[in-house]
């Protein structure tokens, strides 16, 4: 079936390293997103990609990376410069964004 | 710049009652794109409706209706004869063009549903 795969589903990060989130897509979509989720704050878009080998920063990207060297996969890194890091932090992908995105199941980061 | 309002943080039914969930938008595009996503407990965004700004046709589905009206910037969701089933957060969303030419898709903070059995 496809979908979008996101790994760990749980992630537990000491401060001051980084981590990296895997997401990978089998649905042959070119667009892909990455949102974090606090409570009371709905869904903030991190970085999204339109095509392979580019891609833009959203509304709140410091203190992360993404990569995007392959249609399926748009891995997100957390890097020690992000001073909030721990959130559920979602996966998307799309046709284009004008289309229903689908998502994945989500990680949950959380900060010890 | 684009905005989605939800007004209802939380709303609590009695099941086999009648829902409407709210959603209030800005933007200053003429073509754009409103969205449902419904959350679960288990995490993951389902996608529920994709409604174009130049469709102001109501859309029933099952139990689920929705909305659409220019006029007041709203696109509501109204949930028929409610489910325990349908207990989770609700977002509603926006697409739209940002400065660089891309398109650009602004959430709401969601409307958690609680439905009592």
């Amino acid at each position: 079936d496809g979908g979008i795969t996101q790994s760990p589903k749980y992630l537990f990060r000491k401060e001051g390293q980084n981590v990296t989130l895997s997401c990978e897509q089998n649905l042959n979509h070119d667009a892909m997103y990455w949102y974090r989720q606090d409570p009371g704050q709905g869904l903030r878009l991190i970085y999204y990609s339109q095509i392979v080998n580019d891609f833009q920063k959203g509304d709140i990207a410091e203190g992360y990376s993404v990569s995007r060297e392959k249609k399926e996969s748009f891995p997100l890194t957390v890097t020690s410069a992000q001073k909030n890091p721990t959130a559920f932090y979602l996966c998307a992908s799309s046709m284009a964004s004008n289309y229903g995105y689908t998502f994945g199941s989500g990680t949950r980061l959380t900060v010890v | 710049a684009q905005k989605v309002t939800q007004a209802q943080t939380e709303i609590s039914v009695v099941e086999k009652e009648d829902v409407t969930l709210d959603c209030v938008y800005e933007t200053r595009d003429t073509t754009y794109y409103l969205f449902w996503y419904k959350q679960p407990p288990s995490g993951e965004l389902v996608f529920l409706i994709r409604r174009n700004s130049f469709d102001e046709q109501n859309e029933i589905s099952g139990r689920y209706s929705w909305n659409f009206q220019k006029s007041t910037s709203s696109f509501n969701f109204t949930i028929t004869a409610s489910q325990v089933v349908d207990s989770a957060v609700y977002f509603c969303a926006l697409s739209g063009l940002t400065s660089g030419g891309y398109q650009k898709v602004t959430f709401g903070i969601g409307t958690k549903l609680q439905v009592i059995p």
